[in-house]
């Protein structure tokens, strides 16, 4: 299968700060999905790209379709202790078919 | 709305017992598959469903089965359980093959000893 490289793979921040994290792949992506799995839990969208290029938010969370078509990135502002949990990315290939990275996890320490 | 219903939430097997991870959505989506979950492998994609009567084979299908005999309903049978198959499973609907992503259940976690 596709290999899909999200950094960092675990993140221990303080409250407030704000966090980063990216994927990239070795093939070129027609759709780029982030989604927020909480523990015991089935993972949730957050955010939808189409385009390179795009950058979308949806409340303190933005990310951005990387302009080659193998790379997106998030961002999370000023991080609450809600925010704790795995985050994944997903990408979908020109077969429609999604491949999700190993996924990255955040703890906030309040 | 349910939303999609994964039944049981928690299974422990013996090594070479079979049974059925089952899978529900009431949201009229197309689109259905089942992934595994793996520490440190992401999700997985074992099998999946573009319509009623279509099934096809993912990235991991081997010990698998699947059907798809109605819209709402795509059961994962395990033939055989081996300990490598001890894994969190979730099944995902969609509208369409994905491009709207996919909605989760909430995971059945596997034990096989």
């Amino acid at each position: 299968g596709q290999q899909l490289n999200q950094s960092p793979q675990s993140m221990f921040i303080q409250e407030g700060e704000d966090v980063s994290m990216n994927c990239t792949s070795s093939s070129i992506f027609n759709t780029w999905l982030w989604y927020k799995q909480d523990p015991g839990e089935g993972p949730v969208l957050l955010i939808a790209l189409y385009k390179a290029g795009e950058l979308t938010s949806n409340g303190r969370l933005t990310a951005q379709f990387g302009i080659t078509r193998k790379d997106s990135f998030l961002n999370i502002s000023a991080s609450i202790p809600s925010d704790v949990g795995i985050y994944f990315c997903a990408g979908m290939n020109t077969g429609n078919q999604f491949y999700f990275g190993t996924g990255t996890s955040l703890t906030v320490i309040p | 709305n349910a939303g999609v219903t994964q039944t049981p939430k928690f299974q422990v097997l013996k090594t070479g017992q079979s049974m059925t991870l089952q899978c529900a959505q009431d949201m009229n989506h197309e689109y259905m598959s089942w992934y595994r979950q793996d520490p440190g492998m992401g999700l997985r994609l074992i099998h999946y469903s573009v319509g009623a009567g279509i099934t096809d084979q993912g990235e991991v299908p081997n010990g698998y089965n699947v059907s798809r005999s109605t819209t709402e309903d795509f059961p994962l049978r395990l033939l055989s359980a081996a300990p490598s198959q001890t894994s969190v499973y979730f099944c995902a609907s969609s509208y369409s093959s994905g491009n709207y992503g996919y909605t989760f259940g909430s995971g059945t976690r596997l034990t096989v000893v």
